[in-house]
């Protein structure tokens, strides 16, 4: 695609509920992140593919996050049992090898 | 751990005049970047320095990393409505150039 897409834009779950955001990288990125931004912060890295790979998940903040990119292409950030500290905008870019990253738009999550 | 503080936190200019933004980093940065973010948006990149003295410039913008290589600034010169947003710098953490830290950013907003 022309840019990273993010899925749904805005998504609201009540506490205790599990939610799945999806990432769409550029086409060839083999690179993937995760930030998560709270309201007023800058963004906050979560986690990192290479490929399939997950090189890097020591930003996750509990383990009721969990992040997975199974054929190298789409991701998909999932969270159980939300909570309302939860609630942020979650970001995912992605970058081919050393190059520049690219951001999608973002899912805004509310937690109610 | 490495931290980025940017100031002022927010800033608000009538259109036509300069300004300045600034990032500090607790320690040297080895590549820093400039994004730039409209609300309920995704980040946008402007520019990315890594040697002590650089700068570069895109249309109205400037940005510049000192010499010690901990402190960024981002010059805009004749503002205009189109800036208007929140930037923010983000310091690389190794690996790919995704992989950041980021500030909590400055919100810019231009006066017509």
């Amino acid at each position: 695609g022309a840019g990273v897409s993010q899925s749904p834009r805005y998504k609201v779950a009540k506490r205790g509920q599990d939610v799945a955001l999806r990432c769409d990288p550029i086409s060839g990125h083999v690179s993937l992140f995760w930030y998560q931004q709270a309201l007023g912060q800058g963004p906050e890295f979560l986690t990192y593919f290479q490929n399939e790979a997950q090189l890097d998940k020591s930003g996750l903040p509990s383990d009721r996050f969990f992040a997975e990119r199974p054929e190298g292409s789409v991701s998909t950030l999932k969270i159980q049992r939300t909570q309302q500290e939860d609630s942020a905008v979650y970001l995912c870019a992605s970058s081919f090898g050393d190059w520049e990253a690219f951001f999608g738009q973002g899912t805004r999550l509310t937690v109610v | 751990s490495q931290e980025l503080e940017q100031s002022p936190q927010s800033l608000i200019v009538q259109e036509g005049k300069n300004l300045t933004i600034n990032c500090t980093s607790s320690k040297t940065l080895y590549g820093l970047y400039w994004y730039k973010q409209k609300y309920g948006e995704g980040l946008i990149f402007l520019m990315m320095l890594q040697k002590g003295g650089e700068e570069k410039s895109h249309e109205k913008i400037t940005a510049k990393l000192d010499e010690k290589k901990q402190q960024s600034s981002l010059h805009i010169t004749a503002s205009q409505p189109s800036h208007a947003g929140i930037y923010l710098c983000g310091a690389g953490r190794g690996g790919s150039q995704g992989n950041l830290i980021f500030g909590k950013g400055t919100k810019l907003s231009v006066k017509p």
